[in-house]
């Protein structure tokens, strides 16, 4: 069965330093998601993305993070310069159909520690 | 915006209990309503859902009910297993303005003892 994956499992980073999570969707899916989940905290929403261009990002979502598209495959969730802060398990999610219609699927999460 | 409410954990329960896990909900329009599982050490996995008012979602013995009247949608499980120790994620999809994301509760630990 398809699956969305994520890479690396864990990163480890200096505060200020930048850091590219990746993740490959499902091969089909057109909508792209990234949550995240601050230890003890409810899974959030950061931003999602089709056809190459931001559909919705949240009050999280500032300038200090982007997102890519780069090569069909992969979708990269780039944190420029991280702070404490940042610390949080990240997910990917992926669907194939549009609004109101099919189910996210998640990868199994980023989890990042800045110290 | 929308929000989600689940009962806070951690459960903890004998094998072949019954098992409830309340979710309420606050949402302006008519959203789908979902479970989601996370097993330790893995990603989260969709467990059910139900898409409008009435409808029940289950798999794998799980079943919750879309109540529109009491805004809820509570899971059960008739008798639990040791294996369905994990995180359970109450959800609902909110869509503004051409775009959709989930609202998830805050999850709620279960464990089942043998």
């Amino acid at each position: 069965e398809p699956e969305v994956t994520q890479t690396p499992s864990h990163q480890v980073t200096q505060m200020g330093q930048e850091v590219i999570l990746r993740c490959v969707p499902i091969s089909n899916h057109l909508y792209f998601y990234w949550y995240r989940q601050i230890l003890g905290q409810k899974v959030e929403f950061l931003v999602s993305f089709y056809n190459n261009e931001i559909s919705e990002k949240s009050e999280i979502f500032d300038d200090q993070f982007s997102v890519e598209r780069p090569d069909g495959s992969n979708f990269t969730l780039k944190i420029r310069s991280t702070k404490l802060e940042d610390s949080a398990m990240y997910f990917c999610a992926s669907k194939r159909s549009g609004l109101g219609q099919g189910t996210q699927y998640f990868g199994p999460g980023t989890r990042l520690l800045v110290l | 915006g929308d929000s989600v409410t689940q009962m806070e954990g951690p459960v903890t329960l004998s094998e072949e209990a019954f098992l409830t896990i309340n979710c309420t909900y606050t949402a302006t329009g008519y959203p789908s309503l979902f479970w989601y599982v996370q097993y330790p050490g893995e990603g989260l996995q969709l467990l059910l859902k139900a898409t409008k008012a009435d409808d029940k979602g289950s798999n794998k013995g799980f079943e919750a009910t879309y109540r529109k009247e009491t805004t809820s949608f509570h899971l059960e499980k008739g008798s639990v297993q040791v294996s369905d120790s994990a995180v359970y994620f109450c959800a609902l999809s909110e869509t503004q303005g051409g775009s959709e994301k989930l609202v998830f509760g805050k999850g709620t630990k279960l464990t089942v003892n043998p």
